[in-house]
């Protein structure tokens, strides 16, 4: 079975509305869990570390106040798009591994998001 | 950015043939991690393979890895139609857990 949930699964809503998406680890404490954004027939590309009770390090590109991280516990991290626009839309997928050294990480099944 | 490259990009085969793909990257890794992808889905977890290890199997797949040529290579034997999706490598080159990902190859396995 799954060991990391994401939801909601997909989302469409009208531009400038802020969207929120979750992703749990089920079986496992992860201090750091992983946002990836992805477009069609492209790889993953990381967007930024969720690290539980600390600030989001974000990769060069990523717009902090865009796409909001809040890890408030060890198997919650949470992504918000804020105001979204329709450039938005994507496939964003979460993982999450536990905090052990050469551990796989688990991914999210995603959330496919589309801004009108 | 992305760690390397990724060999083919797109690879058609028959079922019950095997399919190779290749992923090369540029910096040292502690490990390198194979996944797979189905169309609209999440990553599944194949194999991870470590720095000190050369080669490693799960049921139909066989990693090898050299990293002298800093280059992986991912063996399915005997595919299947199920077996069609797309697979990246990755690589873990620190102590956060941070993936970077390769280009993937997508894999179709006609029937």
């Amino acid at each position: 079975g799954a060991v990391v949930s994401q939801h909601p699964s997909w989302v469409i809503c009208k531009s400038g509305t802020s969207v929120k998406i979750e992703c749990r680890s089920l079986d496992f404490q992860a201090t750091t869990m992983f946002w990836y954004r992805q477009f069609p027939k492209q790889s993953l590309m990381l967007m930024a570390t969720s690290n539980e009770g600390s600030k989001a390090t974000y990769e060069q590109g990523v717009e902090k106040d865009k796409f909001l991280i809040n890890h408030a516990s060890l198997t919650l991290s949470t992504l918000t798009v804020t105001s979204a626009h329709p450039e938005d839309s994507s496939f964003y997928i979460c993982s999450a591994r536990a905090d052990r050294p050469n551990q796989p990480q688990h991914f999210g099944d995603g959330t496919r998001l589309s801004i009108l | 950015s992305q760690q390397g490259e990724e060999d083919p990009q797109a690879l058609s085969i028959q079922e019950g043939e095997n399919a190779t793909m290749n992923c090369s990257y540029k910096t040292s890794i502690n490990n390198l991690q194979w996944y797979r992808q189905n169309s609209g889905r999440g990553l599944v977890h194949l194999i991870l393979i470590r720095s000190n290890e050369r080669e490693k199997h799960s049921g139909r797949l066989r990693v090898t890895l050299d990293t002298s040529k800093k280059s992986s290579s991912l063996l399915i034997t005997a595919s299947r139609a199920a077996d069609t999706a797309s697979y990246f490598c990755a690589t873990d080159t620190g102590n956060t857990g941070k993936l970077i990902f390769g280009q993937g190859t997508t894999l179709q396995v006609k029937p």
